[in-house]
């Protein structure tokens, strides 16, 4: 069975503090998404990645960055958290444009800063 | 840019009963793909139909089916003989092929089924 597999499903942080979030997909999927999800905006773009070491700033790219050092695996970064970045996080990978496929989740991390 | 348009927060149906909910997009291209994905509270993200723009032909996936209007740029989902499993949270998601693939989702309909 494929899967996008995310390291937390739950995380509460502290203001300011760096915060990862890991996400490892099983299915050598070229790209690799980070979303936020918030009632009532739906799903927005933070950023994503079509190859190993490149990325592509999505909707909403402040206060994030990201990482790409193995095609399997993409990590979302919040440099100095805050709460307006408690939200539900998803990330998703994808086979490249020119295919018809949808894109495959994870169940989500839910995060809380404080 | 484009832009995905869910105009209904909340929606309720009586189970056996059938539902339609609505999406609207707003695009310039001529060549994308669409799709429903349904969120039960798991958070899991379930594909629940995809529609190629260059068909005329309505996708239909058992007990769902959409009506795809090209020139009005609205897309809706019609759920059949609705279950108590049908309950989630539904997005409509537009992807173009120019933007590396991603996907842009509308705000999400919370859909109740009612025993």
């Amino acid at each position: 069975d494929v899967k996008v597999t995310q390291s937390s499903r739950y995380l509460v942080k502290r203001t300011g503090e760096k915060v990862f979030l890991e996400c490892v997909q099983d299915m050598d999927h070229e790209n690799m998404f980070w979303y936020r999800q918030d009632p009532g905006l739906g799903l927005r773009l933070i950023y994503f990645s079509y190859d190993v070491k490149m990325k592509e700033k999505g909707d909403i790219p402040e206060g994030y960055s990201v990482s790409r050092e193995k095609k399997e695996r993409f990590s979302l970064i919040l440099e100095s958290a805050s709460t307006n970045q408690t939200s539900m996080y998803l990330c998703a990978s994808s086979y490249p444009q020119g295919v018809n496929y949808g894109y495959t989740f994870g169940s989500g991390t839910r995060l809380t800063v404080v | 840019a484009q832009t995905v348009t869910q105009s209904q927060p909340e929606m309720s149906v009586q189970e056996a009963e059938t539902v339609t909910l609505s999406c609207t997009y707003d695009t310039s291209e001529s060549d994308y793909y669409l799709f429903w994905y349904k969120q039960p509270p798991s958070r899991q993200m379930i594909l629940v139909i995809r529609q190629e723009a260059y068909k005329q032909q309505n996708a239909t996936e058992n007990r769902f089916s959409v009506n795809f209007q090209k020139a009005a740029k609205s897309f809706s989902l019609k759920i059949s003989d609705s279950q108590l499993g049908d309950a989630a949270m539904y997005f409509c998601a537009y992807r173009s092929e120019n933007q590396g693939g991603k996907l842009i989702f509308g705000q999400g309909t919370e859909l109740s089924v009612k025993p």
